[in-house]
């Protein structure tokens, strides 16, 4: 089993949709939780932090499932902007920092 | 404005060469860190240092070769050992190491080797 999995999609929705991706990981003892934001060959960007308690930030929800072994990103009300990959990232035992692969979301009119 | 700069943006070499990518940060961080992102591959990581004078190979480290002479910059050498160097490199920092903090990237570097 891979240290962190995602589905690559393409997610393809309509815009006003409210799409979620998951990203499941291995290792149990994992301390910390990101989701990137990843345009077209561009550099990722810190999207929000994924906190025991969960975390909102406007339309983005994230949620840990630590029996589960998944973190979760929730977006509402998609727009045409929204499109880009999404990774996560994972920090395990060692502080060991793993990415998952990325999934893609296409959001059309 | 504080952040992390890597150059040049596109690179193009020719197979047996070796070249350096730059990576200057001013947010006074520790630790620095390379990766390298494949198209349908995760970043994987190729070299991070802690503090200067120091670094540690990541998982993917053969065929490179790093430097920290200055807490500032973190020079990755593809060399000629490095067997599909062509790729997207990315520079990224965090205040320390071990503070579990997420990494702040740099706008990456394009290298094409043919």
């Amino acid at each position: 089993r891979k240290e962190v999995e995602q589905d690559p999609g393409p997610f393809n929705v309509p815009e006003g949709a409210t799409v979620a991706f998951n990203c499941t990981y291995s290792n149990s003892a994992s301390q910390s939780f990101f989701w990137y934001r990843q345009d077209c060959r561009k550099e990722p960007k810190l999207l929000m932090s994924v906190y025991s308690s969960g975390n909102e930030d406007g339309r983005f929800t994230a949620q840990l499932n630590r029996a589960s072994q998944y973190i979760s990103l929730l977006i509402r009300d998609s727009k045409l902007s929204d499109s880009a990959t999404y990774l996560c990232s994972i920090t395990g035992g060692g502080n060991k920092l793993t990415f998952g692969t990325g999934t893609q979301l296409k959001v059309e009119l | 404005d504080g952040g992390i700069t890597q150059s040049p943006k596109y690179l193009f070499r020719k197979e047996g060469q070796n070249v350096t990518l730059s990576c200057e940060q001013n947010l006074n961080h520790d630790a620095m860190y390379w990766y390298r992102q494949d198209p349908g591959q995760g970043l994987r990581l190729i070299y991070y240092s802690q503090i200067v004078n120091d670094f540690q190979k990541g998982d993917i480290a053969e065929g490179y070769s790093v430097s920290r002479e200055k807490k500032e910059s973190f020079p990755l050498t593809v060399t000629s050992a490095q067997k599909n160097p062509t790729a997207f490199y990315l520079c990224a920092s965090t205040p320390r190491r071990s503070d579990n903090s997420p990494l702040h990237f740099g706008n990456g570097t394009r290298l094409t080797v043919t």
